[in-house]
């Protein structure tokens, strides 16, 4: 569910099983997305984009999978390895606004 | 290529008292952002400057906060006097324009007591 402030939803995974994280965004209007991956004392990285005329998009072991009916978004990760332990967000862009950052997910793997 | 570079990477401060905190974006980029961060918070963008110009800087609280990117290149952020809500991790990005991806630095880490 949904956690404010320090304390952020987590996923656990096992070290080999597949990974969903999951984004709720909030403008219709919105018309770019961007998954980033922020490790601890870093800044946030970016994985993987996708348009609003897409419904899903495909990288190196990640995928992105975009539903406007329900305005959500879906980061897959297959075969999750420690070096994925993270925090991830969404990110969203409409038009010549900002980039608005959703709520973060700690994804941690366990060996 | 090296990546954005921030410092300083760690600031701890008194209330009141000033700070300021510089950024050195990827070369060739002539977009720059400032974002704050609080913990277990997504960025927040205050600042923007395509080359010189800050042309999105309505999230800047502009009565303590300034920023400045004189030739277009190094910026520098400022809070004066800071605040103890100001403790957070202040982000650097740069993109090549606008519509490009956003490279963010690893950022600089404010407590202010």
């Amino acid at each position: 569910g949904e956690s404010v402030g320090l304390h952020l939803p987590t996923l656990s995974v096992q070290e080999g099983d597949n990974s969903i994280i999951n984004c709720a965004y909030s403008n219709s209007a919105s018309d770019y997305f961007i998954w980033y991956k922020q490790e601890s004392g870093k800044g946030p990285q970016f994985i993987i984009d996708i348009r609003s005329n897409m419904d899903k998009r495909q990288g190196q072991r990640v995928t992105v999978l975009l539903n406007k009916t329900v305005k959500h978004l879906s980061l897959q990760i297959a075969a999750t390895q420690p070096g994925d332990s993270a925090v991830y967000f969404c990110a969203e862009i409409s038009g010549n606004t900002p980039l608005v950052f959703g709520k973060g997910t700690r994804l941690s793997v366990i060996a | 290529e090296a990546g954005v570079v921030q410092s300083p990477r760690y600031k701890i401060i008194e209330k009141k008292q000033p700070v300021a905190f510089w950024c050195n974006p990827i070369s060739g980029h002539n977009t720059l952002y400032w974002y704050l961060q609080n913990l277990g918070q997504g960025p927040e963008l205050l600042i923007r400057y395509e080359n010189e110009e800050a042309v999105d800087d309505s999230q800047l609280p502009k009565d303590r906060f300034s920023a400045e990117r004189l030739k277009g290149v190094d910026s520098t952020l400022k809070i004066q006097p800071a605040e103890l809500g100001d403790s957070a991790v202040y982000l650097c990005a740069s993109s090549r324009t606008v519509d490009n991806e956003q490279f963010f630095g690893p950022g600089t880490r404010l407590t202010v007591l």
